[in-house]
């Protein structure tokens, strides 16, 4: 099965901070990545698909990029509501696995 | 505003069974695969199952084969999760999510762009 890691699994960060998210897969996916958002209590929230498409009513401050075994999650000017974790999601073939998730703190 | 509505989560001892039931509303349901994702207490997301729209394609996680059937019922813009034979380690948020595809360039990709805010099933003696 493909594998997904993600890095850090923890990261501290101020609001205005560009926050970088790295998710790796083992072996190539292509760009069958996804990206999500879950702030506790509540459900995930697609924020990009295909690796960099960007979600409709997702804020443009959110960008995805990569292809084959790297990808990443900019976040260019962090705000508020951004605290939470954040999970990748391949979705090139089944089984549909996450990531183990970047948990997004407060400084 | 579209809309899924998860239902049927409770308390369950070890063993036993429990039906998931997810509502779909302002959609075309017939027109959208589905999945069934879960989250156990403090932990990551597991994706657990899929069902095309027409039931043609269901795929199950390992962790669930055998135990855990999907199924839906387009008539009534519903999904369904059987989940027989629970363990503890079954006990979990269950979400319903909505499979999107689009075409990019040639390439068709899915992603899950609607999230039922989840039902809890806890599996404990």
């Amino acid at each position: 099965d493909i594998q997904l890691t993600q890095s850090p699994s923890l990261l501290s960060a101020s609001v205005g901070d560009r926050v970088t998210i790295t998710c790796r897969a083992s072996p190539d996916i292509r760009n069958y990545l996804g990206w999500y958002q879950q702030k506790p209590g509540k459900a995930p929230k697609l924020l990009i698909y295909a690796a960099s498409t960007l979600q409709s009513g997702v804020p443009s401050r959110f960008s995805g990029s990569g292809s084959g075994t790297e990808f990443t999650l900019i976040i260019s000017s962090l705000q508020p509501e951004d605290f939470a974790t954040y999970y990748c999601q391949r979705l090139n073939s089944f089984p549909f696995t996450f990531g183990p998730g970047t948990k997004v703190h407060v400084k | 505003e579209v809309h899924l509505v998860e239902s049927g989560g409770g308390l369950v001892q070890p063993g036993g069974s429990l039906r998931l039931s997810c509502a779909a509303s302002e959609f075309i349901f017939r027109s959208y695969s589905m999945n069934w994702v879960r989250q156990a207490p403090g932990k990551g997301l597991e994706w657990i199952s899929y069902i095309s729209s027409t039931s043609n394609t269901i795929k199950y996680a390992d962790s669930v084969e055998g135990r855990f059937t999907i199924s839906r019922d387009n008539a009534k813009n519903s999904l369904y999760l059987q989940m027989n034979s629970l363990r503890g380690e079954d006990t979990a948020v269950y979400y319903c999510a909505r499979v999107r595809g689009d075409y990019i360039l040639g390439s068709y990709y899915y992603y899950m762009d609607v999230w039922g805010k989840g039902t809890t099933v806890t599996v404990s003696s």
